[in-house]
């Protein structure tokens, strides 16, 4: 099994830009959660998808920032106008999301900078 | 309510000692507690985890302990090895979908000096 696969690894962007970040959860999970981790907020839930359907945005950070599931294999996120506050590592992760069993596997994250 | 309280967060201990991370929740509808660990440029990756049924759990070198009453749990690790220098997250989860969030805690830095 290839794990989460996140995508790109490293994005250097400026001010106003559009970033979109990828994610393939792993195979036959049904549950995919994008979180946000810098050194001042730690680690924050974004959004999570209950197949493919947005449960829960309640910690995007604003209009800024979206989120798509197109299908069970693949999900982006989306920030569009940027902003260097928003530079952080972006971790996708995926659950297989069936009573009594709840862990999360983690992608390794993307590094975004935004300048 | 929905908040997970972490500390320390940071920590250095001496090889071969004990580790002891402590975290603590308000809501009672929790019914799932995970501690993940991070490495550097790594993705945070499930380490132990314990329902409230039970006091504690050990794996290994690493044991949870959890104090249903206090709302209260903490990750012992026994014999401290360089390489479980890492950031180790408490979270927990509420609800009974299987849907339901995880609420992860501030996170502590570990550092095992050799």
């Amino acid at each position: 099994d290839a794990g989460v696969i996140q995508s790109p690894r490293h994005e250097v962007t400026e001010m106003g830009q559009e970033v979109t970040l990828r994610c393939k959860p792993i195979s036959g999970h049904n549950s995919l959660f994008w979180y946000r981790q810098t050194m001042m907020r730690g680690l924050e839930l974004l959004i999570y998808f209950n197949n493919n359907v947005p449960i829960d945005d309640s910690g995007m950070p604003e209009d800024r920032f979206s989120a798509k599931m197109p299908n069970a294999s693949f999900s982006t996120l989306k920030i569009q106008p940027s902003e260097p506050r928003d530079s952080a590592v972006y971790f996708c992760a995926s659950s297989l999301g069936v009573a009594g069993v709840h862990e999360q596997f983690f992608g390794p994250g993307t590094r975004l900078t935004v300048l | 309510q929905q908040q997970v309280k972490q500390s320390p967060q940071s920590l250095i201990v001496q090889k071969g000692g004990i580790s002891i991370i402590n975290c603590a929740y308000e809501n009672t509808a929790f019914d799932y507690f995970p501690w993940y660990q991070q490495f550097p440029g790594k993705g945070p990756a499930l380490l132990i985890a314990i329902r409230p049924d039970v006091s504690e759990k050990k794996e290994g070198r690493f044991t949870i302990s959890f104090n249903k009453s206090a709302k209260q749990f903490s990750l012992h690790i026994m014999d401290s090895q360089p390489g479980d220098s890492a950031t180790y997250f408490c979270a927990a989860r509420g609800g009974a979908s299987s849907a339901s969030k995880i609420i992860f805690g501030s996170g502590t830095r570990l550092s095992i000096r050799p």
